[in-house]
């Protein structure tokens, strides 16, 4: 298996205009995560899924932030419209089961930078 | 703030000797993990400990739990310069799927 799988690696846009984050988990697990990290807060959990049903997004920051898993290989952040304050490193994270019995695997993550 | 609170922030030292890095949380866990991150890199699973577990070993890794402290820590035995990372411990809590990471260690070893 390659991993989870996340693109772009990198991204620069201009404040308001809608961004959007992909990821591929790896097949078979059944929980997806996303995360952001940034100096000042650190990693930040914002959303997950089991089995593509979101199931927490307390951590999603704004209504600008969306998250969906149409089907099992697939998921997807968007912001939109993005502002300077949503620059950071936003991870995906995968498992087989929730509560990471075999550690969480995460993608080399998307680095976001918003003028 | 946040569930994980990693000690000390930053650790430097000269290779092969051990760095102990230490976490202290806030709530019951099912488990505690530790992650390392490399520089410009993603989250690389390390160890997992189960809360009913008081010491775990792979390589030369070593955690121990204390769920009376509600402390974890983490020794990496005869360290080398490739085990410069910044290391984080992550708690899932009690009859919850959310892992929530701490702030991290920085670790630097000297060549």
């Amino acid at each position: 298996d390659a991993g989870v799988i996340q693109s772009p690696r990198h991204e620069v846009t201009e404040m308001g205009q809608e961004v959007t984050l992909r990821c591929k988990p790896i097949s078979g697990h059944d929980y997806l995560f996303w995360y952001r990290q940034t100096m000042m807060r650190g990693l930040e959990l914002l959303i997950y899924f089991n089995n593509n049903v979101p199931i927490d997004d307390s951590g999603m920051p704004e209504d600008r932030f969306s998250a969906k898993m149409p089907n099992a290989s697939f998921s997807t952040l968007k912001i939109q419209p993005s502002e300077p304050r949503d620059s950071a490193v936003y991870f995906c994270a995968s498992s087989l089961g929730g509560q990471g019995r075999d550690g969480y695997t995460f993608g080399s993550g998307t680095r976001l930078t918003v003028v | 703030s946040q569930q994980g609170e990693e000690d000390p922030q930053a650790l430097s030292i000269q290779e092969g000797e051990n760095a102990t890095m230490n976490c202290s949380y806030k709530t019951s866990i099912n488990n505690l993990q530790w992650y390392r991150q490399n520089s410009g890199r993603g989250l690389v699973h390390l160890i997992l400990i189960r809360s009913n577990e008081r010491e775990k070993h792979s390589g030369r890794l070593r955690v121990t739990l204390d769920t009376s402290k509600k402390s974890s820590s983490l020794l990496i035995t005869a360290s080398r310069a490739a085990d410069t990372a910044s290391y984080f411990c992550a708690t899932v809590i009690t009859g919850g799927f959310k892992t929530i990471f701490g702030a991290g260690t920085r670790l630097f070893v000297k060549a």
